[in-house]
Parts: C-alpha cells; structure tokens; sequence
C-alpha cells in the first residue's frame, strides 16, 4: 500500500531534550516537506526537499533541522524543544513537486514541557 | 508575500444542501496552482480539487467544484448534496511556480459541519 508513515504518532518531552520525528515513504517520491499545524495558523511549511542531499528552508524553520540522506525518508530533528514547538506536525511527499498531489502522514502530535 | 485568506472560520449546513467556502489569495506571480484540501476528524490531510491557474476553466471532482476569478484572485470550493462525511476542516492552499522554490501556502481554514 501507497502511504506516508511518521513515528511517533504522539510524543510528550521536556524543554531542551532532542527528538526525532521519523517520516517515510515507500512510493519513490522525489519531493517531501514538513509542516506544522496551529490553530488558527492553518498549516506553515518548515522544510521541504527536492531530492537526496537537496533540503531548503520553509517558513518556519527556526529550531529544525531535517536531513535526506535517502529518498525514502526525511526525518525532522529538533536539537532543543521549546514549548512553543507544541503543535501537530505532517510529512507530506509527492512524486517531483509541489505541483502535483501531495501524499499526508497521519501526524504526529507533539507536546513540549 | 504570499498569503492565502479563509474569512469563514467555521460554517454548517444541512445534508443535501450546497455550501460554498471562500479563498482569496495575494500573489504577484502570473502562473501558480491552488488546491482544496480536506481534513476530517481522523486528521489525514486529503486533497480534494486542484486549479492551475492558466486554466480558464473551473476545475470540477465529482460534488466538488471552484469558482475560480483570477482577476479578483479568489478561489472558491462549492460541495453540492452535501454528505455526513464532507463535515472536515477544509484548507485552502497556493503555490507560486516561482523557479527554484517549492513553497506552499496555506489559509487558516474552515471548518465544515453538516447536520443530519
């Protein structure tokens, strides 16, 4: 079956503890992206990546790091978790970009103490 | 910079009837796509319909369709006999095709209750 997966699907830490968000996907897409989602915000775009080794800057990308060191997975590293990280964040990957139908994990709900 | 607007934080109708959720979007590019995205209680983001906009032509999928004004820069999404199942928070979403950049934008959203 055709899907994003994301680990973990819920994740409660404390300030300053690094964590890993793990997305994957098993459809041989070149593009994948990070986005979280506030209330009111809508969803705001941290990273993206057009192919291996290839990552830029979304609109929100201060306290993330991401790393593509294979196609199938893009995961997003945050060093020292701050509060206002709390949000509810998605993987999404499409075959070569944004222009064509993004494909969502399930989300990964995240909880900083 | 890129904004996309969604005035209607939350709207609800009956079954069976039409609704129309409202997007306006400021962009200073002349080629860009817009999409509506859905996403039910589950949270599974779903795309529903998209509109590339050198297409003239309002995109249709089904009982959902736009009402796209390139000039007025809105960008519409019109459920027809609506179901139990449309009730979701819908997105609105935009693209530039800016060369070298893969930013999209998304609108704060509306969420969507149909009544029984």
């Amino acid at each position: 079956e055709a899907q994003v997966t994301q680990n973990p699907r819920y994740l409660i830490t404390v300030t300053g503890k690094k964590l890993t968000v793990t997305c994957s996907q098993n459809m041989n897409h070149e593009y994948m992206s990070w986005y979280r989602q506030d209330p009111g915000l809508g969803l705001r775009q941290i990273y993206y990546s057009m192919n291996v080794e290839v990552t830029d800057k979304g609109d929100v990308p201060e306290g993330y790091k991401v790393s593509r060191k294979e196609k199938r997975n893009f995961p997003l590293i945050l060093e020292s978790p701050s509060p206002n990280q709390t949000s509810l964040y998605f993987c999404a990957s499409s075959l070569l970009g944004l222009q064509e139908t993004q494909y969502f994990g399930p989300g990964t709900r995240l909880l900083v103490l | 910079a890129q904004t996309v607007t969604q005035s209607q934080p939350e709207m609800s109708v009956q079954e069976a009837e039409t609704v129309t959720l409202s997007c306006t979007y400021d962009t200073s590019e002349n080629n860009y796509y817009l999409f509506w995205y859905k996403q039910p209680p589950s949270r599974q983001m779903i795309l529903v319909i998209r509109q590339e906009a050198y297409k003239q032509q309002n995109a249709t999928e089904n009982r959902f369709s736009v009402n796209f004004q390139k000039a007025a820069k809105s960008f519409s999404l019109k459920i027809s006999d609506s179901q139990l199942g449309d009730t979701a928070m819908y997105f609105c979403a935009f693209i530039p095709l800016i060369q070298g950049a893969q930013k999209l934008v998304f609108g704060q959203g509306t969420r969507l209750t149909i009544n029984p």
